[in-house]
Order: structure tokens, then sequence, then C-alpha cells
């Protein structure tokens, strides 16, 4: 049972465009949102995160919209460049329950073509 | 470097035999976690520590699978009997707790390892 699902699987932007990568989640109990980003060779890195107590953050050109009713949260990125593409994971986990694991989706391709 | 060292970067084993890895948490990280990621999918977790104590476990980790995190440092991952299916980028993360809502994770490069 997949508890987060990530769309699209892949995603080709021009430079200068939007990237926008959807998730959804099935766990009422998740409380933590973040978003990592992965070079090949690389193990993922933090993006950006964010709590069901806040519909969206922003930190620079990277922004997270969540909606807690639909359970669904997306990460918007602005101006898209080159050296964005990569590999995009959601994330859901739940350590206000106890529980530290981190539940990702499958991921998302982005290329950002000069 | 003071980022999450793990060792070896790969490993080629044979069907059957056992493979030892390594994890050096960032050092005033007291949290140690260990994900399985294959081609195409995202990190799936396999264990986490707390200090010494070994807090959770998924039920990947069949019973081919051991984790030790002796002393609160350094952790290893052992894989005995190892099958082709156990083929994949074994990652290991850590965390000091309360970082982990600001910083989440930091994560290691990997350790690929082939079954051939």
């Amino acid at each position: 049972q997949q508890q987060v699902k990530q769309s699209p699987q892949s995603l080709i932007v021009q430079k200068g465009g939007i990237s926008i990568i959807n998730c959804a989640y099935e766990n009422t109990a998740f409380d933590y949102f973040p978003w990592y980003q992965q070079f090949p060779g690389k193990g993922p890195a933090l993006l950006i995160a964010i709590r069901p107590d806040v519909s969206e953050k922003k930190e620079g050109r990277f922004t997270i919209s969540f909606n807690k009713s639909a359970k669904q949260f997306s990460l918007h990125i602005m101006d898209s460049q080159p050296g964005d593409s990569a590999t995009y994971f959601c994330a859901a986990s739940s350590p206000q329950g106890g529980s530290e694991k981190l539940v990702f989706g499958k991921g998302t391709k982005l290329t950002v073509n000069p | 470097d003071t980022g999450v060292s793990q060792n070896p970067r790969h490993k080629i084993t044979k069907r059957g035999q056992n493979v030892t890895f390594r994890c050096d948490p960032i050092s005033e990280h007291n949290r140690l976690y260990w994900y399985r990621q294959t081609l195409g999918q995202g990190p799936e977790f396999l264990t986490y520590f707390q200090n010494e104590a070994q807090l959770e476990k998924s039920r990947l980790l069949s019973d081919r699978f051991s984790a030790e995190r002796p002393k609160g440092s350094f952790s290893t991952l052992e894989i005995q009997r190892t099958e082709q299916g156990d083929s994949a980028m074994y990652l290991c993360a850590s965390s000091s707790g309360q970082s982990a809502w600001n910083y989440g994770y930091t994560f290691g490069s990997g350790t690929r390892l082939t079954v051939v």
C-alpha cells in the first residue's frame, strides 16, 4: 500500500518556467511533510518542509502548498534553472505520533532545459 | 567533511554471501536511520536508532538483515545470505531530534549493493 502518491513521474520545463510536483497522502496521522532533492550518485537532501498548521511555506524559489482537507501538498519551483534538474521526492512522517520514519513518494525526475 | 559517511560506496557480491555496510553519522546527531532505495523508487525505511537503542524496524527488514549501533556512534547493517533482490542503494541518515523538524535528515551518499 503506497501511502504517499507522487505525480508526475517526470517533468520537462524550460528555463525560467514553473515546475509543479504534486503529492497525496492517506494517513491522517502524518504531521510533517518534507521535500527532498536528489542528484545522481548522491543521497537525498532536504529542500523545504511544512507542518499541517500552515497552508503555504516559501523559501526562495521553492514553495510548498498544503491542503489538509484534501490530503494533498505540492512543490512549486519558480524561475526553474538547469541546475534544478534532479529527482524530487515528497515524503511524510508523524514524529508527534512517535514514528520517526519517513514515507517517500516514488519521485519526479525534473529536467530543466536551457 | 562533517557529513554522513558511508562505506563502502560500492559492493559487488555473489548470491549467498554476507555483506556489511558502515555508516558514520554527524557526530552530534543521536538519531540514525537506514533506508533502501531501488532504481526509480523513493527510499524505503528499514530501521531507526536513537543513541544505541533500535526503536523501530520495518517489515522489510527480514531475519537476514541486522543493524547495530554500538555505543550510539557508528552503525553497521549486515545482510546475510544475500539474494539478487537485495541489490539496491542502502542509505544512512542522521538527525538530532528537534533539528529534524527544521533541517530534516542528513543523508549519506549511500552504498550501492549489486548481488550477482
